[in-house]
């Protein structure tokens, strides 16, 4: 059974400063999900990663997959309050098997 | 507007009732997948339909049923109620997971 793991769960930061969110993940998979949701909103898409060594970037947050070390890292650079929210992964491990979710960060930019 | 409608936004319901949560897909998106969020479990997934069959179910209780019709839109339907089926349903749509999953804005259900 594929199991995602997130950590912090819970994080606070200071606006400017840089932050990782990381997502584990027990079974092979090529295909990882960010998600960004606030909150009573619906989830909005952030990236999707299909491969090895994949990175991407939007304004502040940058995410990568290492699908060797089953790892997923979202990065946050000098971050600020409109980025607080809950981040979630979410592993897509191919066939019928449905998407799985990590329990999420809630971020909370403070000035 | 991510393109996947839900209906109704909100309902109100007493224990022992049933409700039907309505999904309509993004156009050309074959499938549908509803997934629960409740605060002490997250996101539980419950069950994906692609173009009309089943496909996978998840930890779906015998009280909840769904359907994707010919015109793809899906409903979940949720019978005798209990306090614990509070929570956010969402459905989600996708063409091909290498695209990605689109959410809609979700049904929020609370039982009194």
């Amino acid at each position: 059974e594929l199991k995602v793991e997130q950590n912090p769960l819970f994080l606070s930061m200071q606006e400017g400063k840089n932050y990782t969110i990381y997502c584990n993940y027990s079974t092979t998979s090529d295909r990882l999900y960010w998600y960004r949701q606030d909150p009573g909103k619906s989830l909005e898409s952030l990236f999707v990663l299909l491969s090895n060594g994949a990175v991407k970037q939007e304004g502040r947050l940058m995410a990568s997959l290492d699908t060797k070390a089953r790892l997923s890292t979202l990065h946050i650079t000098a971050a600020v309050h409109d980025l607080s929210a809950t981040y979630f992964c979410a592993v897509d491990a191919g066939g019928n098997t449905p998407l799985v979710f990590g329990k999420g960060t809630r971020l909370s930019v403070i000035a | 507007d991510s393109g996947v409608t839900q209906t109704p936004k909100h309902l109100i319901t007493a224990t022992g009732q049933r409700v039907t949560l309505r999904c309509s897909p993004r156009s050309g998106d074959l499938s549908v997948y509803w997934y629960q969020q409740s605060l002490d479990q997250g996101l539980q997934f419950l069950i994906h339909y692609y173009n009309g069959e089943e496909r996978a179910k998840g930890n779906i209780l015998e009280r909840f049923s769904a359907q994707q019709f010919p015109d793809l839109h899906s409903e979940l339907n949720l019978s005798s109620l209990e306090l614990g089926d509070s929570a956010l349903y969402f459905c989600a749509s996708s063409v091909d997971p290498n695209y990605g999953y689109t959410f809609g804005s979700g049904t929020r259900l609370t039982v009194v």
